[in-house]
């Protein structure tokens, strides 16, 4: 079965400094990745997705993630934070659960950006 | 403009009573889902619906039932057999199974006294 776990619940920045959201994911055959940001009271929207081709996925608001297959990683990178970037962070991989394919989530990481 | 509408934003409800969560995409997209979402839970799949009148128990289940009449609608009633009902509940679409990207409606906070 796939799984996701997302290190560090919580992550804190200045505003202008390197943004670094840690995903390392489980899964039996070659998966499908995706990073989704949640603002406070709102849905999920997607940032990114990986799934086949180039590792290095670039997404929206600045955002990019590298799959690393041979770490087992996704993780999600902006070079400079900006205060806007507040909020939850969510990776998923996709999954063959029950004779379906599903997404899996990770818990989340809430990013915090400090001016 | 397409998306996911969900409504109501915000419900109250007392214990003991059913409530029906709504949850209606004109994406014409075949699968939909709907999450709970606990604080440092992350998000639990309830039910999930690939077709029309066809739907799948999530990881949690119980108490939760559904339907999936028309392709666009997938409404969730919450029932008094769900013994911690208070939460966020996110509906999502996609056009196929897990490979593909799902989209979010804008959530609906239940909060049952």
């Amino acid at each position: 079965a796939q799984s996701v776990t997302q290190l560090g619940s919580h992550v804190s920045v200045s505003e202008g400094a390197l943004v670094l959201l840690r995903c390392n994911y489980s899964s039996s055959v070659p998966p499908y990745l995706f990073w989704y940001v949640q603002y406070p009271n709102q849905g999920l929207q997607l940032l990114l997705k990986y799934t086949t081709g180039a590792t290095l996925v670039k997404g929206i608001n600045g955002f990019e993630a590298e799959f690393k297959k041979s770490e087992t990683s996704f993780h999600l990178t902006k070079p400079s934070a900006h205060m806007s970037d507040a909020a939850e962070y969510f990776c998923a991989v996709s999954g063959l659960q029950g004779g379906s394919e599903k997404l899996v989530f990770g818990k989340g990481t809430k990013l915090t950006v400090n001016p | 403009d397409g998306g996911i509408t969900q409504s109501p934003k915000y419900l109250f409800r007392k214990e003991g009573q059913n409530v029906t969560l709504s949850c209606e995409q004109n994406l014409n997209h075949d699968a939909m889902y709907w999450y709970r979402q606990d604080p440092g839970q992350g998000l639990r799949l309830i039910y999930y619906s690939q077709i029309v009148n066809d739907f799948q128990k999530g990881d949690i289940a119980e108490g939760y039932s559904v339907s999936r009449e028309k392709k666009e609608s997938f409404p969730l009633t919450v029932t008094s057999a769900q013994k911690n009902p208070t939460a966020f509940y996110l509906c999502a679409s996609s056009i196929g199974g897990g490979t593909y990207e799902q989209y979010f409606g804008p959530g609906t906070r239940l909060t049952v006294t």
